[in-house]
């Protein structure tokens, strides 16, 4: 199946910094979901967005759909330990399937 | 609110043995069911999904095999497990039709010794 090009693979920052991660697709999206998942766990839904150009924040994270509807942003500001883990991107377009990137794996040095 | 179980949360099972994962969403009707199958905690790898009772589509030729012989009862399973089987499976659910958000269970690691 189709799968999401997400960069980059893995970040290691200080804590405080902000951090940035992108999703890019040679298909189209109607919608973009962006997740974290902590090890032995199943991805939790972060932000979701719906319209082309879309700006959402949920905290410290903002996401956008990009206004080709072929990529996706998302930003976290001022990371602290607890934001570890690996983040997904996965879009939808018109049928049921949902297709995922490979992950960014973020460690936050204390 | 919804909810989505996973069981057994991990498994070890011996090559050559069956297998039978259930998952069950709770607080929606008619949902959309997926399994997917994450190797190495990286790439979830979209093995069935499920649009309604008894209907279910393949994405992955494999060993494996999926059920729904409910509306919120999704089953993945095998008759004979290979080593290559192991990973962590995830169930999820979402509403149907496109514009809709998608949610994960907690998984169930599976050892295949």
């Amino acid at each position: 199946g189709q799968q999401l090009n997400q960069s980059p693979q893995s970040m290691f920052i200080q804590e405080g910094e902000d951090v940035s991660m992108n999703c890019t697709s040679s298909s189209i999206f109607n919608t973009w979901l962006w997740y974290k998942q902590d090890p032995g766990e199943g991805p939790v839904l972060l932000i979701a967005l719906y319209k082309a150009g879309e700006l959402t924040s949920n905290g410290r994270l903002t996401a956008q759909f990009g206004i080709t509807r072929k990529d996706s942003f998302l930003n976290i500001s001022a990371s602290i330990p607890s934001d570890v883990g690996i983040y997904f991107c996965a879009g939808q377009s018109t049928g049921n399937q949902f297709y995922f990137g490979t992950g960014t794996s973020l460690t936050v040095i204390p | 609110s919804q909810t989505i179980h996973q069981w057994p949360a991990t498994l070890v099972q011996p090559v050559g043995s069956p297998l039978s994962l259930e998952c069950t969403v709770e607080g929606t009707s008619n949902p959309n069911l997926y399994w997917y199958r994450q190797a190495a905690g990286r790439g979830l790898q979209l093995l069935f999904y499920s649009v309604g009772i008894g209907q279910i589509s393949s994405e992955v030729p494999q060993n494996l095999s999926a059920s729904r012989p409910q509306d919120r009862q999704f089953i993945l399973s095998s008759k004979k497990l290979l080593l290559s089987d192991s990973g962590f499976y995830l169930c999820a659910w979402s509403v149907g039709g496109s514009h809709n958000e998608q949610f994960f269970g907690p998984g169930t690691r599976l050892t295949v010794l």
